[in-house]
């Protein structure tokens, strides 16, 4: 059980263009949703916690207008990069909570950017 | 400012070797600490979750430990083979609910 997936897998985008990432789980009601963001041979770094029908809390240094966070309902977030350019190709990855219980991870989509 | 650190940042062995990992963080105020293990190109497999007031958790041939007034952890792998080969990331939750994770140590076991 604790299912979290991911889709696209991976996804190459031209410059300029939005691109739209979702975060589904599976068999459990998330009402906490977390995406981070992940470079080359570095960590994940958290970039914003969204609670279902609410607005997300987006981390410092995180613009909230270029990665916009849809969680519209309790088994799906959304990540849009709007106007992506080659700086934001990385390492994607969501994480839902279930009330109560730890996070669970998606296996990530890698964005690149030309 | 919570900062999580792990050493080694790489290590390298051959198959067999009992191998230690080491994860410290500055602030103590933490919920719990969580092994994970990342594949290449991969998400994150959860390995072990301590809570602050657990000293240790097993499971088969990984034992993890937590010393949270030092802010310390290591990951114990015992006999290791080459299918543990991957990078291992410890990460803290801070109140109320973030994940704060370590720069992550890249092992190879060579048969």
């Amino acid at each position: 059980g604790a299912v979290v997936s991911q889709h696209p897998s991976w996804v190459i985008c031209k410059s300029g263009t939005s691109v739209k990432i979702e975060c589904r789980s599976l068999d459990f009601q998330a009402t906490t949703m977390f995406w981070y963001r992940q470079f080359p041979k570095q960590s994940l770094m958290l970039m914003a916690t969204s609670n279902e029908g609410s607005k997300a809390t987006y981390e410092q240094g995180v613009e909230k207008d270029k990665f916009l966070i849809n969680h519209a309902s309790l088994t799906l977030s959304t990540l849009t990069v709007t106007s992506a350019h080659p700086e934001d190709s990385s390492f994607y990855i969501c994480s839902a909570r279930p009330p109560g219980y730890e996070q669970y991870f998606g296996p990530g989509t890698r964005l690149t950017v030309t | 400012k919570q900062e999580v650190t792990q050493i080694p940042a790489a290590l390298s062995v051959p198959e067999g070797e009992n191998l230690v990992l080491n994860c410290s963080f500055t602030d103590s105020a933490i919920y719990n600490l969580q092994w994970f293990r990342q594949d290449p190109g991969k998400g994150l497999t959860s390995l072990l979750l301590i809570q602050s007031s657990q000293r240790e958790q097993t499971s088969g041939r990984l034992n993890a430990s937590l010393d949270k007034s030092s802010g310390r952890s290591t990951l114990y792998i015992a006999a290791s083979q080459p299918g543990d080969s991957a990078t291992y990331l410890c990460a803290v939750r801070r109140p109320p609910d973030k994940l704060i994770f370590g720069t992550g140590t890249r092992l190879q076991v060579f048969p």
